[in-house]
């Protein structure tokens, strides 16, 4: 069965330093998002891609974070200058449609701890 | 704004039967989504609902009552797998179909 994959599965960096967290969608989907959930808290949306650009983001989502589609089949998220508070569990998901009727398959997530 | 509120945690003996309640408030309203997150692992699909009523799945049962901005997620048959995190989730109504999530539901099935 097709699934989302993400590397790595964890990821501990220095305060200040840049992450590239990885993420390869189902390939035959066209809807890309990341979210984060901070430890006990929930989850929460980031950022949504389709047709290579940005369809919309969060407040979360700002200067510091960036996210690219470099071929066909990877997708990531940079954050560019890391905080203690960017600590948390990332997800990558992919769907195939938007709209109405959105399933939305997540990846297993990546761990970032910032220290 | 949105907001979507369910109860923080639960607790239910294995074989018995629990319903996990949400209600939402929401600009516009897209159907409501429930998934199940075990600890440290990724939310996963388990149903959704656009209509109001019951829709069935195994197991699993999801209720909507659009009127009331109302939703529940009901386990019959518990087992001690079925421990897990239980998220409510609807999508906004613009293109990219963010999901907004509810705080979770901690459910704990003791023997």
């Amino acid at each position: 069965e097709p699934e989302v994959t993400q590397t790595p599965s964890h990821q501990v960096t220095q305060m200040g330093q840049e992450v590239i967290l990885r993420c390869v969608p189902i390939s035959n989907h066209l809807y890309f998002y990341w979210y984060r959930q901070i430890l006990g808290q929930k989850v929460e949306f980031l950022v949504s891609f389709y047709n290579n650009e940005i369809s919309e983001k969060s407040e979360i989502f700002d200067d510091q974070f960036s996210v690219e589609r470099p071929d066909g089949s990877n997708f990531t998220l940079k954050i560019r200058s890391t905080k203690l508070e960017d600590s948390a569990m990332y997800f990558c998901a992919s769907s195939e449609v938007s709209g109405t009727y959105n399933e939305q398959f997540f990846g297993p997530g990546t761990r970032l701890t910032v220290l | 704004g949105q907001n979507i509120d369910q109860p923080t945690e639960m607790t239910a003996t294995e074989g018995a039967i629990v319903q996990i309640n949400c209600t939402y408030q929401t600009s516009g309203f897209n159907g409501l989504f429930w998934y199940q997150q075990h600890a440290g692992e990724a939310p996963t699909f388990l149903s959704y609902n656009v209509l109001d009523g019951l829709e069935e799945k195994g197991r699993f049962s999801s209720f909507l009552s659009r009127s009331k901005g109302y939703s529940y997620l009901l386990l019959k048959e518990l087992q001690m797998k079925d421990s897990a995190s239980y998220l409510c989730a609807v999508p906004l109504n613009n293109q990219g179909g963010k999901l907004i999530f509810g705080q979770g539901t901690e459910l704990s099935v003791k023997p």
